[in-house]
């Protein structure tokens, strides 16, 4: 199976920084890496599929960038909205893994 | 608008049997693949099942032999049948609908709770 590492595994912040939360996959996993976002007694949210498109209807301050083995998801300038835990997904090969998450919380 | 709601968990005793529904609507069911997709409480997310639009199955290695996943396109209903629980499956229960070519998973439902305990 594939392994997911996601970094940090929490963080805190305060509205308006530029955060960034990082993943490798145990190999290569050609740019199938999607970023999920969850709130609290919520499902998971797509935000990012393949690496680095945006998902419909998500805000452009979320960004996603890599290939081959590692991987960022980048918020341009956190909002209240945005402090949840956010994981990040390989999709190259059955069985789909997810790292543990990254929380993000208000400094 | 794309909308999946899950029904049927609660609570069962080690050994003991579920069987979930994921209720779908707001798209062409039959044209997609669905997939579920478990969480153990205050854990991470683990992928459990996929069924793809023609009826093809994969089972994560923990519920092979354990689960059945299903789908009736004319309900435009997936289902998860699980025997022989233990107390490690334990976790809310997602399905998700397949975005394209099972890359992404672009809707989620609000989850249904299963727990396995005497």
């Amino acid at each position: 199976d594939i392994q997911m590492t996601q970094s940090p595994s929490s963080l805190s912040a305060s509205v308006g920084d530029r955060i960034t939360i990082t993943c490798r996959a145990s190999q290569s996993i050609s740019g199938y890496l999607n970023w999920y976002q969850q709130k609290p007694g919520k499902a998971p949210k797509l935000l990012i599929y393949t690496a680095s498109s945006l998902q419909s209807g998500v805000p452009s301050r979320f960004s996603g960038s890599g290939s081959g083995t590692d991987y960022t998801l980048t918020i341009s300038s956190l909002q209240p909205e945005d402090f949840a835990t956010y994981f990040c997904q390989q999709t190259n090969r059955i069985p789909y893994t997810f790292a543990r998450g990254t929380k993000v919380e208000i400094k | 608008e794309v909308q999946l709601v899950e029904s049927g968990g609660g609570l069962v005793q080690p050994g003991g049997s579920l069987r979930l529904s994921c209720a779908a609507s707001g798209f062409t069911f039959s044209s997609y693949a669905m997939s579920w997709f478990r969480q153990a409480p205050g854990k991470g997310l683990d992928w459990v099942s996929t069924i793809t639009g023609s009826g093809s199955t994969y089972y994560a290695d923990s519920v092979k032999g354990r689960f059945t996943i299903s789908r009736d396109n004319s309900k435009n209903t997936l289902y998860l049948q699980m025997d022989s629980l233990t107390a490690e499956d334990t976790a809310i229960y997602y399905c998700a609908k397949d975005q394209y070519k099972l890359l992404s998973f672009d809707c989620w439902g609000q989850g249904t709770l299963v727990k396995v305990s005497s």
